[in-house]
């Protein structure tokens, strides 16, 4: 069985680019949740999308945008980047919600 | 919000000996994961504790869920050096998969 997959698995961008993630989850999964990681910050909750609906949303600045695809696949945008976006972005699928969480490899984005 | 506390930090053990991270957490939930993550690599799940007194184990590892006390340990028995790694614990509110992770537990197993 397929786990999550997500690509890019690293990118570098610079101050003011954007940049889209996507992720596939695993067949038959319904939610896909993002988190960042950062050395500072941890683990942070970014979105959770649900049949194509945001059900949840962290704190984090408008910047950050996601969404879901009718097949479940998903992707996250993050516009205007910052330095501070420097992060391990990490997808998780599961079947429900609240549910045990899947994570995938992740996509770590460097902002120069 | 939920804050979501590890303790210790950093662990540094001789292979053989027991230890235990603690994981306490600030607003009542009755779900809690455990996650181990190797440098580089993603998360993986090790448990998921569903209800107050829930108690799993697979092989070294075993955990427990306090929900009164908002506590969950994660107790390593005759450490190896495999299991070194960072383990996080997390807490749902029960409204989707927002999940508050701990800080974080880097477990260092020496020969």
């Amino acid at each position: 069985k397929a786990g999550v997959t997500q690509t890019p698995r690293y990118l570098i961008k610079t101050r003011g680019q954007q940049v889209t993630l996507s992720c596939s989850p695993i067949s038959g999964h319904r939610s896909v949740s993002w988190y960042q990681q950062t050395p500072g910050q941890g683990l942070q909750f970014l979105f959770e999308y649900f049949s194509e609906t945001q059900r949840n949303k962290g704190n984090f600045p408008g910047r950050f945008s996601g969404r879901q695809f009718s097949n479940s696949r998903s992707e996250m945008n993050v516009s205007t980047l910052e330095l501070g976006d420097s992060a391990l972005y990490l997808c998780a699928s599961s079947r429900g919600s609240p549910e045990e969480l899947f994570f995938g490899e992740g996509s770590r984005l460097t902002v120069l | 919000e939920l804050k979501v506390e590890q303790n210790p930090l950093f662990l540094s053990m001789q292979e053989g000996k027991n230890y235990t991270i603690y994981c306490n957490y600030s607003t009542t939930s009755d779900r809690l994961y455990w996650y181990r993550q190797d440098p580089g690599k993603s998360l993986e799940s090790l448990f998921v504790l569903l209800s107050n007194g829930a108690v799993k184990q697979e092989g070294r590892l075993m955990a427990s869920l306090d929900t009164k006390a908002r506590l969950s340990t994660l107790h390593i028995t005759a450490a190896v050096h495999d299991l070194s790694a960072t383990y996080f614990c997390a807490v749902d509110m029960g409204t989707g998969n927002q999940f508050y992770f701990g800080t974080g537990t880097s477990l260092t197993v020496i020969p």
